[in-house]
């Protein structure tokens, strides 16, 4: 079956834009993970959707940072007023049912604020 | 806070030969799980190994396997016969032990597997 999607596969935009990065998970996963990855860091976690539980959003940088997953199964991750230092490459993942269950991961979105 | 530390950023290895990546991490919780992801220039990443840490015996995976030493809180990755395809970014990660929806990522080595 398809794996996950996530589009823009890159985005440039200006400072103070506002940018919306989607995920599409792999179909029949309940758990959704977006991550940040900066030039030469880790993924820095950001958000955790399971089911129709309230979401994990203890790893959001700055209320700029928002997400929503429509229907338990499409997330959009939504910057607003973008700074430079936003720039980053966007990672989703999905896995069958959360906690140590494999996550699958998308190629992310890079995101160049201009 | 849970951190995790990999002290090299690139590696090379000739291909057949066996390559050893460290990973370090601190924690004062005794349940938790450690694993090693790949990302290979495609950017997607993938498991390659996971180790839980109430489990004695280093995991394996065909040509993957784990040194595991809790009371070091070390958790290396032996990676033997290398493979071109092997080429990529490695990176450590943790999770747990209240919370395993939130993993803790190193910032990854990068290895190269030469011809």
């Amino acid at each position: 079956g398809a794996g996950v999607s996530q589009s823009p596969s890159n985005k440039v935009t200006e400072k103070g834009k506002d940018v919306e990065l989607r995920c599409d998970p792999i179909s029949g996963h309940t758990a959704l993970y977006w991550y940040r990855q900066s030039l030469g860091q880790g993924l820095e976690f950001l958000i955790y959707f399971q089911g129709n539980s309230a979401p994990d959003k203890s790893g959001l940088p700055s209320d700029r940072f928002s997400a929503e997953r429509t229907g338990g199964s499409v997330s959009t991750l939504t910057i607003q007023r973008t700074q430079q230092e936003d720039s980053a490459v966007y990672l989703c993942a999905s896995s069958l049912d959360g906690g140590l269950e494999t996550q699958y991961f998308g190629p992310g979105t890079r995101l160049l604020v201009l | 806070a849970q951190t995790v530390t990999q002290s090299q950023p690139e590696m090379s290895v000739q291909e057949a030969e066996t390559v050893t990546l460290s990973c370090t991490y601190d924690t004062s919780e005794s349940n938790y799980y450690l694993f090693w992801y790949k990302q290979p220039p495609s950017r997607q990443m993938i498991l390659v190994i996971r180790q839980e840490a109430y489990k004695q015996q280093n995991a394996t995976e065909n040509r993957f396997s784990v040194n595991f030493q809790k009371a070091a809180k070390s958790f290396s990755l032996k990676i033997s016969d290398s493979q071109l395809g092997d080429t990529a970014m490695y990176f450590c990660a943790f999770t747990g032990p209240y919370n395993f929806n939130k993993f803790y990522f190193g910032s990854g080595t990068k290895l190269n597997v030469k011809p």
